[in-house]
């Protein structure tokens, strides 16, 4: 079984739509989370951090659940330059880890339209 | 400034030859990790360096693929006798310390093709 589980889309919304995308993960141990996103033949990029409160950056919404082992980014008000692929990403913290090591979901593929 | 760069940014290799990837980090970085990416795929972890001790190498599939950094700044991959399931992306991404409070920059990739 895969470290990160995500749903690979293709999700195609309108300019204006909201979207949220979700993952899940293994390792119970892990303590740091993240949003990457990548576009098209470029390398990723950090978007946003997780926080176990929950965090907001502008029209991005990112929530943790820990019970359930769950992440999800929303998007809110989307825009052309949303088109991307979003990397869900984990870095464990356990005593076997390696400190600082990233593990990727295979990322959601989202395009909006105008 | 400066942010990790890598080369070459794109390779063809036939199938049986050695290739060696590039990555220089943004200076005064501490790790340095390279991952690779397939088609469709997210990065996968190959190998951690911090500064020129390499002290993870669990990712690293076969024993063709070896990875240095000698004096704590650049790194290079290389691979052996390059097989088509090499065909990857290879990304390096450095950070200022290993650790999870700290950002991981990443370089454009070399795209390596075996044909």
């Amino acid at each position: 079984r895969k470290e990160v589980e995500q749903d690979p889309g293709p999700f195609n919304v309108p300019e204006g739509a909201t979207v949220a995308f979700n993952c899940t993960y293994s390792n119970s141990a892990s303590q740091s989370f993240f949003w990457y996103r990548q576009d098209c033949r470029k390398e990723p990029k950090l978007l946003m951090s997780v926080y176990s409160s929950g965090n907001e950056d502008g029209r991005f919404t990112a929530q943790l659940n820990r019970a359930s082992q769950y992440i999800s980014l929303l998007i809110r008000d989307s825009k052309l330059s949303d088109s991307a692929t979003y990397l869900c990403v984990v870095n464990p913290t356990d005593r076997g880890s390696t400190l600082g090591r990233l593990y990727f979901g295979r990322g959601t593929q989202l395009t909006v339209w105008p | 400034g400066a942010g990790v760069s890598q080369s070459p940014r794109y390779k063809v290799a036939k199938r049986g030859q050695d290739v060696a990837l590039r990555c220089d980090p943004i200076s005064g970085h501490v790790s340095l990790f390279w991952y690779q990416q397939a088609l469709g795929q997210g990065p996968e972890f190959l190998t951690y360096f911090q500064n020129e001790a390499q002290l993870d190498k669990s990712g690293l599939p076969s024993d063709r693929f070896f990875a240095e950094r000698p004096e704590g700044s650049v790194s290079t991959l290389k691979i052996q006798r390059t097989q088509q399931e090499d065909s990857a992306v290879y990304l390096c991404a450095s950070s200022l310390v290993g650790g999870r409070s700290y950002e991981q920059y990443f370089g454009p990739g070399t795209r390596l093709t075996v044909t």
